[in-house]
């Protein structure tokens, strides 16, 4: 099972940032994101594929239908400029990562 | 809140093998399983597998299948991964992580390197 996600995207501070991920029936199942900064580990922002864990500012949403799931960054700050990362479970119970993309504020 | 603390950076050499530590705070370690990821410099998260922390039961990525061992020490609230035949593109950071709906909780990252 695959997830493939644009390898770079490039917004303005206050613009909205919105970040794909394709796979096959990606809509059925259950979607999570993560946001990772140079040197740190990974910070998941959206589980379930629109639930925002506590401390996740509210400009960070997600959504999921077809074969995309959607991360959409509202406001886009410049603490936001980092690697964004989707990952879901394939039907063997494998864990999957989409490649990542690098958001970059302008 | 959960934490996870890996054991230090490792430096080997091809065709050995090294094995990490991932240990969790907390009275917990038997509710969620512990996953290991890892990710070669400037590249992208690969998933390696899981361990039922509970019961021992283990899941591993087809890729590595063959060269990666995830074990758990319930007593010291502890999972382990070794990996074996290492080559140069295993080098990298490698992860523990877990959680509920997703990883919420990270350990801090192990640098290996793999070198001769």
């Amino acid at each position: 099972y695959e997830l493939t996600q644009p390898s770079s995207l490039s917004v303005s501070p206050g613009q909205t940032a919105t970040i794909t991920c394709s796979g096959e029936d990606l809509g059925k199942k259950f979607t999570c994101w993560y946001q990772q900064k140079p040197g740190q580990s990974p910070v998941l922002v959206i589980y379930q594929d629109n639930k925002r864990p506590s401390g996740i500012p509210e400009r960070f949403s997600g959504s999921s239908s077809g074969n995309t799931a959607t991360l959409t960054v509202s406001g886009t700050q410049a603490m936001d400029e980092a690697d964004y990362y989707c990952q879901a479970w394939d039907n063997s119970l494998s864990v999957v990562f989409g490649g990542g993309t690098k958001l970059t504020v302008l | 809140q959960v934490h996870l603390v890996q054991s230090g950076a490792e430096v080997k050499k091809p065709g050995a093998s090294v094995k990490l530590s991932c240990k969790a705070s907390g009275n917990t370690f038997s509710t969620y399983p512990i996953h290991w990821v890892r990710q070669a410099p400037g590249q992208g998260l690969e998933w390696m597998g899981w361990i039922n922390t509970a019961n021992g039961n283990t899941k591993y990525s087809q890729r590595i299948q063959g060269r990666v061992t995830i074990t758990r020490d319930t007593a010291e609230n502890t999972a382990y991964m070794e990996l074996s035949s290492l080559r140069s593109e295993d080098t990298g950071v490698y992860f523990c992580a877990r959680g509920r709906v997703g990883y919420e909780h990270w350990g801090q990252g192990t640098l290996v390197t793999v070198s001769s």
